[in-house]
């Protein structure tokens, strides 16, 4: 049983560049989360999405896009990078009806010069 | 305001011994759910335990115990007989059931050193 992957493992990009960055769920799950997480501190939301749609999201700026695919698979996109969005990105995946469990991938190190 | 609140920055541990990680969290809600979960240095959340804000009992997964005082809002980790492979972050975190909220909001960590 596929756990949740991600890609690619690190990244490092320039100012002002655009990023992509992947997430396949855990088999049978449909809804897929993306959080930011700096070094030393805790995983923050990004939004989550569900049906193909962003169905919640938290205090991140429009530089911060995302899409779900049929397939449930789900792509973080960044533009005009910050110095400030080097950090861990980390994609989990959970059943979109009622259920409390969220499986995480292994994140995506970003880094940005 | 946080919502979620570790003191404990770093502990260090005696293999075999049994360890707590503190964790206090901030809602209005009735509804709640908490977690833990385990941070290795590769950067993996690894789920540990769950704990409902309806549960009459504190939840146990081997050697994780949760201990839940619902009064006091707190929902401590316990650890038992650690093990070298103990050593990693932890965090706890919550998800209010209010329509139209998904989200964890996490604390910012415990570091745990399980020392031989």
């Amino acid at each position: 049983d596929a756990g949740v992957t991600q890609s690619p493992t690190h990244l490092i990009k320039t100012r002002g560049q655009q990023v992509t960055l992947r997430c396949s769920p855990k088999s049978g799950h449909d809804t897929v989360s993306w959080y930011q997480q700096a070094l030393g501190q805790g995983p923050q939301f990004i939004f989550q999405y569900y049906e193909e749609e962003e169905r919640q999201r938290g205090n991140f700026p429009d530089r911060f896009s995302g899409h779900q695919f049929p397939n449930y698979s789900s792509e973080l996109n960044v533009n005009a990078l910050l110095l400030g969005d080097s950090a861990l990105y980390l994609c989990a995946s959970s059943l979109g009806r009622p259920s409390y469990e969220q499986y995480f991938g292994p994140g995506t190190r970003l880094t940005v010069t | 305001a946080q919502k979620i609140t570790q003191t404990q920055p770093g502990m260090f541990v005696q293999e075999k011994e049994a360890v707590t990680l503190d964790c206090t969290y901030d809602t209005s809600d009735q509804s709640y759910g908490l977690f833990w979960y385990k941070q290795p240095s590769s950067g993996e959340m690894i789920f540990l335990i769950y704990q409902g804000s309806y549960d009459e009992q504190n939840a146990t997964e081997g050697r994780y115990s949760l201990n839940f005082q619902k009064a006091r809002k707190s929902a401590n980790l316990v650890i038992s007989a650690s093990q070298l492979g103990d050593s990693a972050m932890y965090f706890c975190a919550m998800r209010e059931f209010t329509p139209n909220d998904y989200k964890l909001s996490f604390g910012a960590g415990t570091t745990v050193t399980v020392r031989a």
